[in-house]
């Protein structure tokens, strides 16, 4: 099983481009979250999904959007992108039902993004 | 906002010696999660501990928990020096649907 896998790895936007984060895993998860994750703070949850077709916001939703079209897949969109969006974006995945640390995420490798 | 915190936030220790990190938090909680991320990668669960729990053994790994304090601590015995990475802990604020809140981390050196 690769996991959770994300893509771009790396990525270099203009200010005002737009882009398209993919996510997918393999564990038949429920759950799945993206995160930003700036130098010398934790992670902060940006959206999350509970299943294929639903989203909500996390604590820092602005100037991002999100699909779960497919229950393996998890897409975050930069409409325009902002030199503050520069920063490490980070998928989880978590929970199927027959398992029993249900909380327990999984993380991607991440995508480093930089926005000039 | 950050609802967990650690301390302290540089940890340096020989190999072999045991290392104690802290985390506190604010509102009440479902778990308490750990987490290790290496530099440059995602984040590796460690272990999870209920509200219920008080403390949680994993291989070198020591949990506590005190729900009066808010407060848990993670104790790595005997560290390695592949034990070099930054740790994070995690609250569940009993949202039902497992999302998590991290602190800003832990970043421990364990030199040879």
């Amino acid at each position: 099983n690769a996991g959770v896998t994300q893509t771009p790895k790396f990525r270099v936007l203009k200010t005002g481009q737009s882009m398209t984060l993919l996510c997918a895993q393999d564990m038949n998860h429920e759950y799945m979250y993206w995160y930003r994750q700036d130098p010398g703070m934790g992670l902060r949850l940006i959206h999350y999904s509970v299943g294929e077709g639903t989203t909500a916001k996390g604590e820092v939703p602005d100037g991002y959007n999100v699909s779960r079209l497919k229950k393996q897949n998890f897409l975050l969109g930069l409409e325009s992108a902002a030199p503050s969006q520069t920063s490490v974006y980070f998928c989880a995945s978590s929970y199927t039902r027959d398992t029993i640390n249900q909380e327990t995420q999984y993380f991607g490798p991440g995508t480093r993004l930089l926005v000039l | 906002s950050q609802q967990g915190e650690e301390d302290p936030q540089a940890l340096s220790i020989q190999e072999g010696e045991n290392a104690t990190m802290n985390c506190s938090y604010k509102t009440s909680i479902n778990n308490l999660q750990w987490y290790r991320q290496n530099s440059g990668r995602g984040l590796v669960h460690l272990i999870l501990i209920r509200s219920n729990e008080r403390e949680k053994h994993s291989g070198r790994l020591r949990v506590t928990l005190d729900t009066s304090k808010k407060s848990s601590s993670l104790l790595i015995t005997a560290s390695r020096a592949a034990d070099t990475a930054s740790y994070f802990c995690a609250t569940d604020p009993n949202s039902g649907y497992s999302t998590l809140t991290f602190g800003k981390g832990t970043m421990l050196l364990v030199s040879p």
